[in-house]
């Protein structure tokens, strides 16, 4: 079985700052890792997606997340943040090598952008 | 674009009733879950189903079953709801293994 949990339930940023979103996975075998991002009242879309090959994945609006095995996380950064990317963040981890077996969800970040 | 949508946004229910949740998706996806989501817990597997008429428990199956009599639909039953079955409900639906998960605008549900 796999577990995802993500340090923090609350980051405040001022607008234009950097963030960092921080997630630790635990596994027995290998995963792929996921981080999506809801808006108020709308479900759930992919930001990005590790499978394989380099540790630094490039997503949507700005958004990268590197891999690193070791200290098995999956942090999500961002250079500078807009108030658009106030939202709810989750880390997510499922089997890799087959299986169609759903995702492991953390409990969430909610990135509050501070003008 | 893939789109998965959820019969209702929002539900009232009684303590008691059976109440079917449906999810439709557009893109002739193999496999298809349903998830709950709480504040402070996160989005947990109900269950999922890798093809028609097949079905998985996933993490918190009780109180729940799914119906998957075709490719497009799967259905989440709560054979007899109880308060605290009180949650959102997302559909979600994927390709295959290295697919991302696409998911629908969520069913609130309120059990009374």
């Amino acid at each position: 079985a796999q577990s995802v949990t993500q340090l923090d339930s609350q980051v405040p940023v001022f607008e234009e700052a950097p963030v960092e979103l921080r997630c630790n996975y635990s596994s027995s075998v290998s995963v792929y890792l996921f981080w999506y991002v809801q808006y108020p009242n709308q479900g759930l879309q992919l930001l990005l997606k590790y499978l394989s090959g380099s540790t630094l994945v490039k997503g949507i609006n700005g958004f990268e997340a590197e891999f690193n095995k070791s200290q098995t996380s999956f942090h999500l950064r961002k250079p500078s943040v807009h108030i658009s990317d106030t939202a709810e963040y989750f880390c997510a981890v499922s089997r890799s090598g087959g299986g169609a077996d759903g995702l492991t969800f953390g409990k969430g970040t909610h990135l509050i952008i501070q003008p | 674009d893939v789109k998965v949508t959820q019969s209702s946004r929002y539900l009232v229910k009684r303590t008691g009733e059976k109440v079917f949740l449906e999810c439709v998706q557009d893109m002739d996806h193999e496999n298809m879950f349903w998830y709950r989501q709480d504040p402070g817990l996160g989005l947990r597997l109900i269950y999922f189903s890798y093809d028609v008429k097949m079905k998985e428990k996933g993490d918190i199956p009780e109180g729940y079953s799914v119906s998957r009599e075709k490719k497009e639909r799967f259905s989440l039953i709560l054979e007899s709801a109880s308060t605290n079955q009180t949650s959102m409900y997302l559909c979600a639906s994927r390709e295959g293994v290295l697919y991302e998960q696409f998911f629908g605008p969520g069913t609130r549900l309120t059990v009374l």
